[in-house]
């Protein structure tokens, strides 16, 4: 699976959106992007994929950029409960194979938001 | 749904006891699977599941044993535990092994080996 490369931290004021970046300058045609957040040492919550296009759920967006090299994940109104460490995982789209179904986390990025 | 369970939520072994962690879940996932998490670090695959009767190992296999013996439940044993292995533990399930199978996470325990 591709590596990424993500912010250690940023921060963000209640209310505004939280925009944070992620780069995947490696990843290949059937790879896709993964976001997922992990809330003080719970289990990882799933937010969001894609592929090529953008995407957009009830908890957030996903922008890619054309070149599929990298991508934002957009909290469009952060509260205090957004407060979490963020994933950007790259992953196969096939079964199987060499990545067995694996998701692999990286760092990540602290996002805080502040009242 | 409940979705994705396990218990115990905390577990204090002293080291060379055994334990068996619990994962179940009602989503008839056919894909399972175990990590850890230690302090600050990402999740590391312990073993998984692509359904019942069929398990492998991921990439930190030694010292656990898996059994897949319904679709539902995944257990994880430690045969021997160790203060390497103290750690939290995730697991994690989804329709398949494909990466467009999101795979949803259950809350965790937090294990200490002494």
């Amino acid at each position: 699976d591709a590596k990424t490369t993500q912010p250690t931290s940023m921060d963000c004021a209640e209310g505004r959106a939280a925009n944070l970046p992620c780069n995947h300058s490696t990843i290949s045609g059937n790879e896709y992007v993964y976001w997922y957040r992990q809330i003080h040492s719970q289990g990882p919550q799933y937010i969001i994929h894609g592929l090529k296009n953008n995407e957009t759920n009830e908890m957030a967006s996903l922008i890619i950029t054309e070149d599929r090299k990298s991508s934002t994940l957009i909290l469009p109104h952060a509260t205090l409960r957004d407060t979490a460490v963020y994933y950007c995982i790259v992953r196969d789209g096939y079964a199987g194979g060499t990545s067995y179904g694996k998701l692999t986390f990286g760092q990540g990025t602290i996002l805080t938001v502040h009242p | 749904n409940a979705g994705v369970t396990q218990t115990p939520k905390f577990q204090v072994l002293k080291t060379g006891q055994s334990m068996t962690l619990q994962c179940a879940q009602d989503m008839n996932h056919e894909y399972m699977s175990w990590y850890r998490q230690d302090p600050g670090m990402g999740l590391r695959l312990i073993h998984y599941s692509v359904g019942a009767g069929i398990t492998d190992q991921g990439e930190v296999p030694n010292g656990y044993n898996v059994s897949r013996s319904t679709t539902e439940d995944f257990p994880l044993r430690l045969l021997s535990a160790a203060p390497s292995q103290t750690s939290v533990y995730f697991c994690a399930s989804s329709l398949g092994d494909r990466g467009t199978d999101t795979q949803y996470f259950g809350p965790g325990t937090r294990l200490t080996v002494l």
